[in-house]
């Protein structure tokens, strides 16, 4: 079974640019997550999906940060303008259901540097 | 509000040492309590979970107990092996109104040979 895949791996941008995340989850999982995780620290839910529908956004900074998952499957984070402070690992996750009991399987992460 | 606190590390141990990593909780409602591992390059993986007090969750020789009274989820093994070197994350999810799902910062082990 593929597992959750994401791209790019790795991304080096000037400050005040765009840039864009994607993810394509576990086939046939309903939730998917994005999560941002700072060096030395935990991982923080941005972001969470039921389908195409955004059930959970109260962390995303709606003012630079934007998702989309078309046709409930692969999804899209962008920030538009990126700035020093938005350096950090961009995790995407999925799982079966949305329940709290539910196992996250996480992506390998993209590394995003600010300059 | 709802968090998670775990030891600070690098924890740093011989092979076949005894592991011990704590975490408490705070939560409102009744959470679920999760160890995740993130092995050097690779994406965050459940090891464990436990979805009501007193449960035990265990896998790889590594087992941890849902204690409600103590509001900890600690985890342990017996006897720790080099290929054991990760980073370890303690994590809540509860769904009080919202849903939350929240990761303490992780504690990195090392295991000598």
């Amino acid at each position: 079974e593929a597992g959750v895949v994401q791209s790019p791996r790795y991304k080096i941008i000037e400050k005040k640019q765009p840039v864009a995340f994607w993810c394509n989850p576990i086939s046939g999982h309903n939730t998917l997550y994005w999560y941002r995780q700072n060096l030395g620290q935990g991982p923080e839910l941005l972001i969470r999906y039921e389908n195409e529908e955004a059930v959970d956004d109260s962390q995303l900074p709606k003012d630079r940060f934007s998702a989309e998952r078309l046709k409930g499957v692969d999804s899209t984070l962008k920030i538009q303008p990126a700035e020093l402070g938005d350096s950090a690992v961009y995790l995407c996750a999925s799982s079966p259901g949305g329940g709290p009991t539910d196992t996250q399987y996480f992506g390998p992460g993209t590394r995003l540097t600010v300059l | 509000g709802d968090s998670v606190t775990q030891m600070e590390g690098p924890v740093t141990l011989s092979e076949e040492a005894f592991l011990t990593i704590n975490c408490t909780y705070t939560a409102t409602g009744y959470p679920s309590l999760f160890w995740y591992v993130q092995y050097p390059g690779e994406g965050l993986q459940l090891l464990l979970k436990a979805t009501k007090a007193d449960d035990k969750g265990s896998n790889k020789g590594f087992e941890a107990t849902y204690r409600k009274e103590t509001t900890s989820f600690h985890l342990e093994k017996g006897s720790v092996q080099v290929s054991d070197s990760a980073v370890y994350f303690c994590a809540l999810s509860v769904t009080s109104g919202t849903y939350k799902y929240i990761f303490g910062t992780g504690t990195r082990l090392k295991v000598l040979a």
